[in-house]
């Protein structure tokens, strides 16, 4: 089955710095990869996914890479700022339901 | 907030006993879902449902069961045979479109947090 592994856990980084956060999958036939942004005491939300069939998706600050052949992907967050500070998820899709990485708390220092 | 409503917020639960979290949506997704969420773990799956009246077992659905007896629900029941049930718990549903070889987003409520007490 699909094993989805995230690093790192946890990410420091100045204000205005980016910040790169890597996930690796194991299952070939995984098609989709989203990645979530939790906020202290609130519901993780959809900052960006990418499929199969794109190498790289880019909104605003936020890009995320895909490379299907070393079977990982990353976000990217340019520019970080002080509301960028939550838990981020990665997840690829395996047999109809998605499998999470560990997660990643990224805090921006001012 | 709407589409996706958990219910309660907060739970306590005393040793033996069964509780019942309720999520509901209003989005008219097919597919619901229950994650548990520990502290460095990030969210393992417990059961989904792509269907009314059928739903699988996840990657730790031990002490746990469910039904799907309506499209806008899945109550989720902890059992006294789960041993550490003290969790955030969070329900997500999307559209299933799974048969075409499509992964979708998946919309969160807001969780419960259960405590044994």
């Amino acid at each position: 089955g699909e094993n989805v592994e995230q690093h790192p856990s946890t990410l420091s980084v100045q204000e205005g710095d980016s910040a790169v956060i890597k996930c690796t999958y194991s299952d070939s036939a995984s098609n989709y990869f989203p990645w979530y942004k939790q906020e202290l005491g609130k519901r993780p939300q959809l900052i960006i996914d990418i499929r199969s069939n794109v190498g790289e998706k880019k909104d605003q600050r936020i890009a995320v890479t895909l490379n299907k052949t070393a079977k990982h992907f990353s976000l990217h967050i340019t520019e970080t700022q002080p509301e960028d500070s939550a838990v981020y998820f990665c997840a690829a899709d395996r047999a109809q339901k998605l499998v999470f990485g560990q997660g990643t708390r990224l805090t921006i220092n001012p | 907030d709407g589409g996706i409503t958990q219910s309660p917020k907060y739970l306590f639960r005393k040793e033996g006993q069964n509780v019942t979290l309720s999520c509901e949506q209003n989005l008219n997704h097919d597919a619901m879902y229950w994650y548990r969420q520990d502290p460095g773990q990030g969210l393992r799956l417990i059961y989904y449902s792509q269907i009314v009246n059928d739903f699988q077992k996840g990657d730790i659905a031990e002490g746990y069961s469910v039904s799907r007896e309506k499209k806008e629900s899945f109550p989720l029941t902890v059992t006294s045979a789960q041993k550490n049930p003290t969790a955030f718990y969070l329900c997500a549903s999307s559209i299933d479109v799974w048969g075409m070889d499509l992964g979708t987003e998946a919309f969160f409520g807001q969780g419960t947090r259960l405590t044994v007490v």
